[in-house]
């Protein structure tokens, strides 16, 4: 494997379900990203993991939760959504954080909270 | 206010011509990096080209380069030649140094773009 990859490609979940959404990154990077991609929305940061540290949280709920284990592995947990978390959910990854150190993103999960 | 502000919501362009996607950006930072991706209808996000804040050069790479100009705060994508795999949509993208929010990658609102046979 090589890139970013996503797991699933497609989710749907209801309202009280928990779920959780994988990226795995075999880059070698260090810095790892949640973006959220609604319809009619520009692309939204929700989190930055920068050598397994989260460095920001973009006023996400709770409802989100990510995990990083290590730097080639991101998680997003998620528990309690609303229909209005449906999106598509883009993992990526960079060198490190840095201006300079062009983002690479993974295929996606489209998710629809029923 | 938008720090990134792309125009164009769709562009048309004729097969094998040429086109120029506009993105202006905002920011107070001197050191900080601007990015084009693109997005078929896959979903996927791929990366196009850089220009650093610093690089008197303008960034080429293959048909796509960008026409950077620092004094407008305009970082403009232009696609030589376009084929009809180009249809996709645009993003231009914006990260600031560190000290003011180095972590965040700002997004466009993107530009669709298709092309016509």
């Amino acid at each position: 494997e090589t890139g970013v990859t996503q797991t699933p490609r497609h989710l749907v979940m209801g309202m009280t379900n928990k779920k959780s959404l994988k990226c795995e990154q075999h880059l070698g990077h260090n810095a790892m990203y949640w973006y959220k991609q609604s319809a009619k929305k520009p692309l939204e940061l929700m989190f930055v993991y920068n050598f397994k540290e989260q460095t920001e949280n973009n006023s996400v709920p709770s409802r989100f939760s990510p995990e990083c284990p290590n730097s080639s592995h991101l998680f997003l947990h998620l528990h309690t959504l609303q229909p209005e978390d449906s999106a598509l959910y883009l993992c990526a990854s960079s060198q490190t954080v840095v201006p300079y150190n062009e983002q690479f993103f993974g295929p996606g999960t489209r998710l629809t909270v029923l | 206010a938008q720090k990134i502000t792309q125009t164009q919501p769709g562009m048309f362009v004729q097969e094998k011509e040429a086109v120029t996607l506009d993105c202006t950006y905002d920011t107070s930072d001197q050191s900080y990096g601007l990015f084009w991706y693109k997005q078929p209808s896959s979903g996927e996000m791929i990366f196009l080209i850089y220009q650093g804040s610093y690089d008197e050069q303008n960034a080429t790479e293959g048909r796509y380069s960008l026409n950077f100009q620092k004094a407008r705060k305009s970082a403009n994508l232009v696609i030589s030649a376009s084929q009809l795999g180009d249809s996709a949509m645009y993003f231009c993208a914006m990260r600031e140094g560190v000290n003011t929010g180095g972590f965040k990658t700002i997004f466009g609102a993107g530009t669709r773009l298709f092309v016509k046979a």
